[in-house]
């Protein structure tokens, strides 16, 4: 079964920490994305890749970052938490017309 | 600014037929994606629309009109499990497997 994979599914951080999410997905896609899902804002575009090494900005990139040194897998870099940065983090990626999403991870920023 | 607007609740009863609408406003328009999601988890791909007109997979058909900047989704035989909350998205790019803009989505309630 394909799948997208994100390494927790619950956070709580300290305001100030470095957070690291990672997300590795085992379809050999080339395009994965991070968004953000608040309660009445939907899901939002953090960042997004289409290639190893590439990284673009989505609609909301400030107070992050990304990494995709590897095919499979791109991670999201929340270089100095904030309690504005609480919220459901999901992953995907494509390789065409539907997006395959991981599970989730809920960060909490104490 | 690019917007998607969509109800944001609808209820229904099982059994029912029910529509979810969705029009768009975007820079530029390469299809029109439904997802869903149930309370605690990833959303899920439904359909896609590139072109006008309907498509149909099985209880769950997706409409595009491209001239009107709007599509729905149309839910037949309503169940309980189909209880969850709906997205539409828009690719606003020509690269396949591009970014999409999500609507805020509508909370469909089954109800018995």
């Amino acid at each position: 079964d394909v799948k997208v994979t994100q390494s927790s599914r619950y956070l709580v951080k300290r305001t100030g920490e470095k957070v690291f999410l990672e997300c590795v997905q085992d379809m050999d896609h080339e395009n994965m994305f991070w968004y953000r899902q608040d309660p009445g804002l939907g899901l939002r575009l953090i960042y997004f890749s289409y290639d190893v090494k590439m990284k673009e900005k989505g609609d909301i990139p400030e107070g992050y970052s990304v990494s995709r040194e590897k095919k499979e897998r791109f991670s999201l870099i929340l270089e100095s938490a904030s309690t504005n940065q609480t919220s459901m983090y999901l992953c995907a990626s494509t390789s065409g017309h539907g997006y395959t999403f991981g599970s989730g991870t809920r960060l909490t920023v104490v | 600014g690019q917007s998607l607007e969509q109800p944001s609740e609808v209820t229904a009863v099982e059994g029912a037929i029910v529509q979810i609408n969705c029009t768009y406003q975007t820079s530029g328009f390469y299809g029109l994606s439904w997802y869903q999601q149930h309370d605690g988890g990833a959303p899920t791909f439904l359909s896609y629309n590139a072109l006008d007109g309907l498509e149909e997979t099985g209880r769950f058909s997706s409409f595009l009109s491209r001239s009107d900047s709007y599509g729905y989704l149309l839910l037949q035989e309503l169940q309980m499990k189909d209880s969850a909350s709906y997205f539409c998205a828009v690719r606003d790019e020509g690269n396949q497997g591009g970014k999409l803009i999500f609507g805020q989505g509508t909370e469909l309630s089954v109800k018995p």
